[in-house]
């Protein structure tokens, strides 16, 4: 199985500001990297899938970035909605697998 | 709109089995996979197993090899998920989402919450 570590634990940054978020896969994992981003008592909600590509109504300040083991996730200009935490996930190989998740929060 | 609605909430006893159902909408059952993860009271994501339209038989995550089963019913555009001998690790909320191989995860159910306690 793919093991998928993410750092920092947590982050907090104040509004406005850009942020990068890292996610390293155990192995390659090619491209087959997503990102999503969950608020306390919903589910997840897919930003970032290809390591790139943003999914449909994510906003161009959101991007995704990295292939083969290693990818960030940055925010530009970080609004209040930003506030949540982040899970990397690989799909190259199954089993699936996630990393524990960045924790984004108000400075 | 792609839409997947769970079934509700479930208290179960240690040793028992749960079975979640998530029915689709808005989509053409059949040219997608699912895929069911779950969530412990304040953790992280585990991926427990999918299907997909390469694979003939749904795959497993090694933890829930033997214990998960998962089946979809095309009549009714439902997936459905089955944990059995369940203990208090397994108190979690459990989701399904649709999984296209190509773009993952997406959209996701809004989570059914499983509790375990005698």
């Amino acid at each position: 199985e793919i093991v998928m570590t993410q750092s920092p634990a947590t982050l907090s940054v104040s509004p406005g500001e850009r942020v990068t978020l890292s996610c390293r896969a155990s192995q390659s994992v090619s491209s087959n990297l997503a990102w999503y981003q969950q608020k306390p008592g919903q589910a997840p909600r897919l930003l970032i899938y290809d390591a790139s590509t943003r999914a449909t109504g994510i906003p161009a300040r959101v991007s995704g970035s990295g292939s083969g083991t290693e990818f960030t996730l940055t925010i530009s200009s970080l609004q209040s909605d930003d506030f949540a935490v982040y899970f990397c996930h690989q799909y190259s190989n199954w089993p699936q697998s996630f990393g524990q998740g960045t924790r984004l929060e108000i400075k | 709109q792609v839409r997947l609605v769970q079934s509700g909430a479930a208290v179960k006893e240690p040793g028992s089995s749960v079975k979640v159902s998530c029915r689709a909408s808005g989509v053409t059952f059949g040219t997608f996979g699912f895929s069911w993860v779950r969530q412990a009271p304040g953790q992280g994501l585990e991926w427990l197993g999918g299907t997909a339209p390469i694979f003939e038989t749904p795959r497993y995550a090694q933890k829930a090899q033997g214990r998960l089963t998962i089946t979809t019913d095309e009549s009714t555009n439902t997936a459905y998920m089955e944990l059995s001998r369940l203990t208090s690790a397994d108190t979690a909320v459990y989701f399904c989402a649709r999984d296209r191989g190509t773009i993952p995860l997406d959209p996701w159910g809004q989570g059914t919450l499983v509790i375990v306690s005698s």
